[in-house]
């Protein structure tokens, strides 16, 4: 029953391995996100997908991959991962409303620890 | 480029006293603004957004287009308040949420 559903809900690797964490939402939304929050709390948008289509790509190492196989679901992808890259990685979703404003349904968040 | 700040890492009050979370941003242009909420253990999820115009769990927010603000208000805080707290922009003409720092609310009894 639940909105935004993101697996491994924790995650811990060695300096180097690859990882993937998947994201799936049953919302019927249209547009998917990934954020990451550091371990001080702050909030960064990584990736935006709208329909499949990647429309933001902030400032990330290409380590990072996502990908969208379906509107509903939006997979990200980590490279030789890096002790930096231990954060909590929150997936989100939103449908913009009649009114105009993009509310987000996040899902309850993925603890990556890299040692 | 937009910019959400909130001056307050830390806030703590007494049960029963106003508290006021503090947020100001950086745009040129309209922005829409939320307050969104993370409890213990729990998602984060939207608490108010400036064009509902609403109160929620007793908390309003106002958009001071002058002082660049939208303030967290609620005149009795609760013990349940206790939470961290994050407001965020959208530009009106994109899908991009900046969220400020955030600010953790605690509430002692």
């Amino acid at each position: 029953d639940t909105a935004v559903s993101q697996t491994p809900k924790y995650l811990v690797t060695q300096m180097g391995n690859d990882k993937s964490i998947k994201c799936e939402q049953n919302l019927g939304h249209d547009t998917m996100y990934w954020y990451k929050q550091d371990s001080k709390k702050f909030l960064k948008i990584m990736f935006s997908y709208n329909n499949k289509e990647l429309i933001i790509n902030e400032t990330v190492p290409n380590r990072f991959s996502p990908k969208s196989p379906d509107k509903a679901h939006l997979n990200l992808h980590i490279n030789s991962l890096e002790l930096g890259d231990s954060a909590v990685y929150f997936c989100a979703s939103s449908l913009r409303s009649p009114s105009g404003a993009n509310v987000l349904t996040f899902g309850a968040g993925s603890r990556l620890t890299v040692l | 480029a937009q910019r959400v700040t909130q001056p307050e890492k830390l806030l703590s009050v007494f049960k029963g006293a106003p508290v006021e979370l503090k947020c100001n941003y950086s745009y040129s242009g309209s922005p829409e603004l939320f307050w969104y909420v993370q409890y213990s253990r729990q998602r984060l999820q939207l608490l108010l957004r400036h064009i509902s115009r609403e109160s929620i769990k007793g908390f309003t927010a106002d958009l001071n287009k002058g002082e660049t603000s939208f303030h967290l208000k609620k005149p009795f805080a609760q013990e349940e308040d206790s939470a961290m707290y994050y407001c965020a922009l959208e530009l009106t003409s994109g899908s991009r949420l900046t969220f400020g720092e955030g600010t953790q609310l605690t509430v002692n009894p």
